[in-house]
């Protein structure tokens, strides 16, 4: 079956500390989507990438950083520069949309608590 | 830019009654809407969305939305709800025109009573 996957589903970190949060799809899809998603705030982008070797800040990318080395995977590093960083982060995907938005389908989240 | 308004943060319905949850957006042009649900600790699933032609558009799960250009709105319904539809709901917009990012409302939990 395709589909996105994300791991650990849970993951805790000390302050300091780096940690990289996984996200893999087979769906063939070029684009991939990080959001932070905190309780009454809906989705915030983190960074998104529409194709391999490239990626773009999204509205929230201060303490984050992202690689896309392969289509299939863009893993998601949440850095000590980051102040705050205990959330639930979805990845998504969708197909490369040139000139309109495409439907995006998300993974199952990985909620990080810093400690 | 776009955006995108949720007013009710949290409905309440008894299961088999009607349901509307509501959305607002702000774009210059016709956008794109999607809306979402998402189970606890899940991810989300897409419903249903809007591109162009009919303005009654319907989803998976019985549910249906309406695009209203002059209020601008895409309020999301269900003749009768059922315990599992109990979940966040979000509405997205997003904009024509080269790359341009969706953008989530703030999400309406809803809560179904029996």
């Amino acid at each position: 079956d395709g589909g996105i996957t994300q791991s650990p589903k849970y993951l805790f970190r000390k302050e300091g500390q780096n940690v990289t949060l996984s996200c893999e799809q087979n769906l063939n899809h070029d684009a991939m989507y990080w959001y932070r998603q905190d309780p009454g705030q809906g989705l915030r982008l983190i960074y998104y990438s529409q194709i391999v070797n490239d990626f773009q800040k999204g509205d929230i990318a201060e303490g984050y950083s992202v690689s896309r080395e392969k289509k299939e995977s863009f893993p998601l590093t949440v850095t000590s520069a980051q102040k705050n960083p205990t959330a639930f982060y979805l990845c998504a995907s969708s197909i490369q949309g040139l000139a309109q938005p495409q439907t995006q389908y998300f993974g199952p989240g990985t909620r990080l608590t810093v400690l | 830019a776009q955006s995108v308004t949720q007013p009710d943060i949290h409905i309440t319905v008894s299961e088999g009654a009607s349901l509307e949850l509501r959305c607002n957006y702000s774009y210059g042009a016709t956008p794109y809407l999607f809306w979402y649900v998402q189970s606890p600790g899940q991810g989300l699933q897409l419903l249903l969305k809007y591109f162009s032609g009919d303005t009654l558009v319907q989803g998976i799960k019985g549910f249906e939305a309406e695009f209203k250009r002059s209020q601008s709105s895409f309020n999301l319904r269900k003749p009768s709800v059922h315990w599992s539809d109990a979940a966040e709901y979000f509405c997205a917009v997003g904009a024509r025109g080269g790359y341009q990012k969706v953008t989530f409302g703030t999400g309406t939990k809803l809560q179904v009573i029996p």
